[in-house]
């Protein structure tokens, strides 16, 4: 059974970083793209970044380009989202999601809350 | 960037009912890369459609998709009470990987 658990999440000040984390099993994680997908409070999904099966292409929003860094260590079978810059309007949960051969989102994590704020 | 655009905003239906979701796309989607996705407060998204109409494991059978090009449906043929709840669509085929604003389905 595929299985997604996001940590890392948190308070932080406007300015400050964050390094979310996405363990991953159930699956072969090494051979699937991933992704980040935030929901800010009250809002819809939002996209965030999305990284190849082997770390080489990455994609991120315009939102968070240059701030946001998406990684992952398939020694670990895990997937990371470095925040750095954070402002208060990133105040969101984040989940972590695999992408399915086809490219859909097909297994989501719970999520891991960010509060940006003073 | 593809902007999705959905209607309605709110659909008040009762159990029982027939629900049709509306998804317009700003520019063409190729249809392998449109999904549907569910979500409740507190929960993780689910997929339902993916390919515009192939539905995703586990999916029950009055959830269907259609369309292509630039308008999408998804269709909830009988509304069981666990399917009030808010739903996306998004295009996964070019980056930005967009999603829709959403349409929320509650009880009437």
């Amino acid at each position: 059974e595929v299985h997604l658990l996001e940590s890392g999440g948190g308070l932080v000040q406007p300015g400050g970083s964050l390094r979310l984390s996405c363990a991953a099993s159930g699956f072969t994680f090494s051979s699937y793209s991933m992704s980040w997908v935030r929901q800010a409070p009250g809002k819809g999904l939002e996209w965030v970044s999305s990284l190849s099966y082997n770390g080489v292409t990455t994609y991120s929003a315009d939102s968070v380009q240059g701030r946001f860094t998406i990684s992952r260590d398939s020694s670990r079978d895990t997937l990371f989202l470095q925040m750095n810059a954070l402002r208060a309007d990133d105040t969101a949960v984040y989940y972590c999601a695999k992408r399915s051969n086809l490219g859909a989102f097909d297994y989501w994590g719970q999520g891991t809350p960010v509060t940006v704020s003073s | 960037e593809i902007v999705l655009t959905q209607s309605p905003g709110t659909l008040s239906l009762s159990p029982g009912d027939r629900a049709t979701l509306s998804c317009r796309a700003s520019q063409s989607v190729s249809s392998s890369f449109l999904g549907w996705y569910q979500k409740k407060p507190g929960q993780a998204p689910r997929l339902l459609i993916y390919g515009a109409s192939s539905r995703a494991t586990g999916i029950p059978d009055r959830f269907s998709g259609s369309g292509s090009g630039t308008d999408f449906t998804l269709t909830i043929s009988r509304l069981e009470p666990e399917d009030f709840a808010v739903y996306y669509c998004q295009q996964y085929g070019s980056s930005p990987f967009t999603f829709g604003p959403g349409t929320k389905v509650d009880i009437k």
